[in-house]
């Protein structure tokens, strides 16, 4: 998966723990995202980042935050999780330029109960 | 707001055959469209991109199609295999903000022999 790493791959949790997803990038792109994807709705931008603590938000930001303190790690934060939290969470890379070709980790499959 | 419909939502065909598969968006201004497979449990891989001016692109067996004009896209399967049984996922990336594409929700195709 073009030198991208997602862990854990699997996580169970309880309603109101925070939980940190972490995306680990071996390629050197400047641009790092992460996703959820849920059946009926695809895949839906939460956040991403064009560089060294520069982040910004996607249309699904709420109840997340990311930071990324090297270019090859990028960390997505669920501060208080909720059900409706449950999803596939996959991140991407992308090296500059406006024809984005994303490169996708595997994904992390996060269940809230 | 910028949207991504494909169609069908699923489809099943059987080995060997042809199947295309449909994209229409809303997202303006243009900047390209990609075509991305997911198999099940795996990150999504891009398959082709086709900018403002291109109408026609073939990466093997898969060939896309664009319609700039009637904001249109096709995927078309030639001598279809087992191995193409995934989830086809058509993203349209904006002109103005490379970091927001809009993904839509996916065929799901299976190849059955």
């Amino acid at each position: 998966d073009a030198g991208i790493t997602q862990s854990p791959r699997h996580k169970v949790t309880e309603t109101g723990t925070p939980v940190t997803l972490r995306c680990h990038q071996t390629e050197n792109h400047r641009y790092m995202y992460w996703y959820r994807q849920d059946p009926g709705h695809g895949l839906r931008l939460i956040h991403y980042s064009y560089g060294v603590k520069d982040t910004d938000k996607g249309e699904v930001s709420d109840g997340y935050s990311v930071s990324r303190s090297k270019t090859e790690d990028f960390l997505l934060t669920l501060e208080s999780a909720t059900s409706s939290q449950t999803s596939v969470y996959f991140c991407a890379i992308s090296d500059e330029g406006r024809w984005e070709k994303l490169f996708f980790g595997s994904g992390t499959q996060l269940s809230v109960l | 707001k910028n949207q991504v419909e494909q169609s069908p939502q699923s489809l099943i065909i059987l080995e060997g055959k042809n199947c295309t598969l449909q994209c229409n968006y809303t997202v303006s201004p243009f900047s390209n469209l990609r075509w991305y497979k997911q198999d099940t449990g795996r990150g999504p891989v891009s398959l082709t991109i086709m900018t403002f001016s291109e109408n026609t692109k073939s990466n093997g067996r898969y060939t896309a199609t664009l319609d700039a004009d009637t904001k249109q896209s096709s995927l078309h399967i030639t001598a279809s295999q087992l191995s193409d049984s995934a989830s086809y996922i058509c993203v349209v990336t904006p002109a103005t903000n490379a970091g927001k594409s809009t993904f839509g929700d996916g065929t799901t195709l299976t190849v059955k022999p």
